[in-house]
């Protein structure tokens, strides 16, 4: 069955970096598209990035351009958001997400989500 | 940005009421690219339905999609106690959004 398990969440200074990880297994991981999501504390969702699955293609969130990157590899069927000059508005639970591909790219599988607390 | 504004942003009903949720778009949502999450506390969102009005494997045929253009419906015929949770629209069409949430609370 399909899986997707984050990791690398935890408490980091405002300013500081961390990378997400998202480790897909029970499907071909290389033709999807793979999105992460995050949620503030008690807030709704909000889209962050997306990759496509050749790679060459990303897309990220106004709130997060130029500070965040997504990458994946397919030989190791992981995801990954590298996060830089992290803010206080950081703080979220981020999910890794499918993209259902094919006409219809909404997000048929989640992970369960790792916790970021941007704090001094 | 297509920003989706959900109403209303609690619902209060008793298992075995319908609930009607609503989703309203800043600008039309081309070929219907709209979907429906559930969300329990604690656990991460599952798709219920997609492309406006279809269920999503696993999804019960109490759940039910409708809309298109900037007006969208989730509706849920008869509430089972797990039915009661928040539920998030979100548009496809054009990059990815999601509405605020409506959560569906027991009466």
């Amino acid at each position: 069955h399909v899986q997707l398990v984050e990791s690398g969440g935890g408490v980091v200074q405002p300013g500081g970096s961390l990378r997400l990880s998202c480790a897909a297994s029970g499907f071909s991981f290389s033709p999807y598209a793979m999105h992460w999501v995050r949620q503030a504390p008690g807030k709704g969702l909000e889209w962050v990035a997306v990759i496509w699955s050749d790679e060459s293609n990303k897309d990220y969130a106004d709130s997060v351009k130029g500070r965040f990157t997504i990458s994946r590899d397919n030989s190791k069927n992981t995801l990954y958001l590298q996060m830089n000059s992290l803010r206080a508005e950081d703080t979220a639970v981020y999910f890794c997400a499918r993209d259902a591909s094919g006409n219809y790219h909404y997000f048929d599988y989640w992970g369960q989500g790792t916790l970021v607390t941007v704090s001094s | 940005e297509i920003v989706l504004t959900q109403s209303p942003g609690t619902l209060s009903l008793s298992p075995g009421e319908r609930a009607t949720l609503s989703c309203r778009a800043s600008q039309s949502v081309r070929s219907n690219y709209l979907a429906w999450y559930q969300q329990k506390p604690g656990q991460a969102p599952r798709i219920v339905i997609y492309a406006a009005g279809s269920r999503a494997t696993g999804t019960p045929d109490r759940f039910s999609g409708s809309g298109s253009g900037t007006d969208f419906t989730l509706t849920i015929s008869r509430l089972e106690p797990e039915d009661f949770a928040v539920y998030y629209c979100q548009q496809y069409d054009d990059s990815w959004t999601f509405g605020q949430g409506t959560k569906v609370g027991i009466k």
